[in-house]
């Protein structure tokens, strides 16, 4: 029952360096996203995935960078840190949706976060 | 682009009191609605999900309403615990296009013992 997994769980930065958010997800879903979560805030979408080898940006993509070669892994990367990407940042998975006429349920499944201070 | 407002941003009342979270959203074009749950410095729990067709979902003490066409949703809470003590917020899918959830900015919520 792992669900969505995010590593790691905390990561202290210094300014102008790189790192790798890691999500991956163990139940088949095709849509996979990055959101990013300021204190007092809601989620602001970072990236998204349709399924392997489709991403798409969101609202605030500009600093990050995302791959999708398998369903089940869609890491984020951050290049050149800086303070204002000091925020905490979930992965979150869901099915695809149905047909024209479908009514399928896509609930949507979140990680535990990741928690990212840059210095 | 959709906004999604939930009100209040606060609230603190006394354990055994039933309340209402507000949640509105500007485009009515939605694909479903989903309410979560989030603890401090936690990930986030899904509480209930409502489709576009549905007008309400049930789980245990939580009651979950849309209405589509004026772009509300309210979260009943019966009975109110200390442990329902959390962070409540709002999220909605839309029908076309970029299929993310727009989240709104939550209700933090305080039981009283």
């Amino acid at each position: 029952n792992a669900g969505v997994t995010q590593t790691p769980k905390f990561r202290i930065l210094k300014i102008g360096q790189s790192m790798t958010l890691q999500c991956t997800q163990d139940m088949n879903h095709n849509y996979m996203y990055w959101y990013r979560q300021d204190p007092g805030m809601g989620l602001k979408l970072i990236y998204y995935s349709v399924g392997a080898g489709i991403t798409d940006k969101g609202e605030v993509p500009n600093g990050y960078n995302v791959s999708r070669s398998t369903t089940e892994d869609f890491p984020l990367r951050l290049e050149l840190a800086a303070p204002s990407q000091t925020s905490v940042y979930f992965c979150a998975s869901s099915t695809s949706f149905g047909g024209q006429g479908a009514d399928v349920s896509t609930e949507a499944f979140f990680g535990q976060g990741t928690r990212l201070t840059v210095v | 682009k959709q906004e999604v407002t939930q009100i209040p941003a606060a609230l603190s009342v006394p354990e055994g009191e039933n309340l209402v979270l507000n949640c509105s959203f500007t485009d009515s074009a939605i694909y479903n609605l989903q309410w979560f749950r989030q603890d401090p410095g936690k990930g986030l729990t899904s509480l209930l999900l409502i489709q576009s067709s549905q007008r309400e979902q049930t789980s245990g003490r939580l009651n979950a309403s849309l209405d589509k066409s004026s772009g509300r949703s309210t979260l009943y809470i019966a009975a109110s615990q200390p442990g329902d003590s959390a962070t409540y917020l709002c999220a909605v899918r839309r029908d076309t296009g970029r299929r993310a959830l727009t989240f709104g900015s939550g209700t933090r919520l305080q039981v009283q013992p």
